[in-house]
């Protein structure tokens, strides 16, 4: 199974400022057709998560600009430009390039 | 509106069966790949299972292959987790998730069921 390491587990940050999130997998996340299925999932408390950026820097409907996703082969990143309270939670990445699909232990995001 | 509805949860005997249904709505269900996805509480994600449009190819997690089974009914709109000899450790919400037509992934999320496997 590829493990999604993310980096760090908790992030204190103050409103306004970026955020930026690492997620590190075992092995390359390149499918045999040519794209990386790498996805960015936030958890609000009490919520589901919801689909943030997929093949690993497309936003998905409905997601503000500032959130960002970049990197390539096993190193990703999830960027928030300005944390606003909103974006308060858990943050988790995903492979789904392999089955079992799997998920990084999530970083808390929370404002100082 | 996409609207994915999980029931069935509850509280279960060690070795005992529990079925988890999730009613889609709001797209044409038999176009999509469906999953599931279970989150101990206060704890991570853990994919479980995926199956195909038509039911014909599934997968799953080792940790439920053989005690799990996946299927749908698309005349229902229904996606359907028959869980067998649970065990404690299968304590969890479980999801239901919309496997994405456009790419290899999910998007779409239902708000959770909770299983509790205890004697």
């Amino acid at each position: 199974d590829i493990v999604m390491t993310q980096t760090p587990l908790s992030s204190p940050v103050t409103l306004g400022q970026p955020a930026s999130i690492s997620c590190r997998s075992s092995q390359s996340l390149v499918h045999s057709d040519g794209n990386t299925y790498l996805s960015w999932f936030q958890q609000r408390p009490g919520q589901p998560p919801r689909l943030l950026i997929y093949k690993i820097s497309s936003r998905f409907s409905g997601v503000p600009d500032r959130f960002s996703g970049s990197g390539a082969g096993t190193d990703f990143t999830l960027q928030i430009s300005g944390v606003e309270a909103e974006d308060v939670g858990i943050y988790y990445c995903m492979q789904a390039t392999q089955i079992p699909h799997t998920f990084g232990q999530g970083t808390k995001l929370e404002i100082k | 509106e996409v609207q994915l509805v999980e029931s069935g949860g509850g509280l279960v005997q060690p070795g005992g069966s529990l079925r988890l249904s999730c009613v889609a709505s709001g797209f044409t269900f038999s176009s999509y790949w469906m999953h599931w996805v279970r989150q101990v509480p206060g704890k991570g994600l853990v994919w479980v299972s995926r199956i195909s449009t038509d039911g014909s190819s599934t997968s799953y997690a080792d940790s439920v292959k053989g005690r799990f089974t996946i299927s749908r009914d698309n005349a229902k709109n229904t996606l359907y987790l028959q869980m067998n000899s649970l065990r404690p450790e299968d304590t969890a919400s479980y999801y239901c998730l919309r496997g994405s037509i456009a790419w290899r992934g999910v998007d779409v999320w239902g708000q959770g069921t909770a299983v509790s496997v205890s004697s």
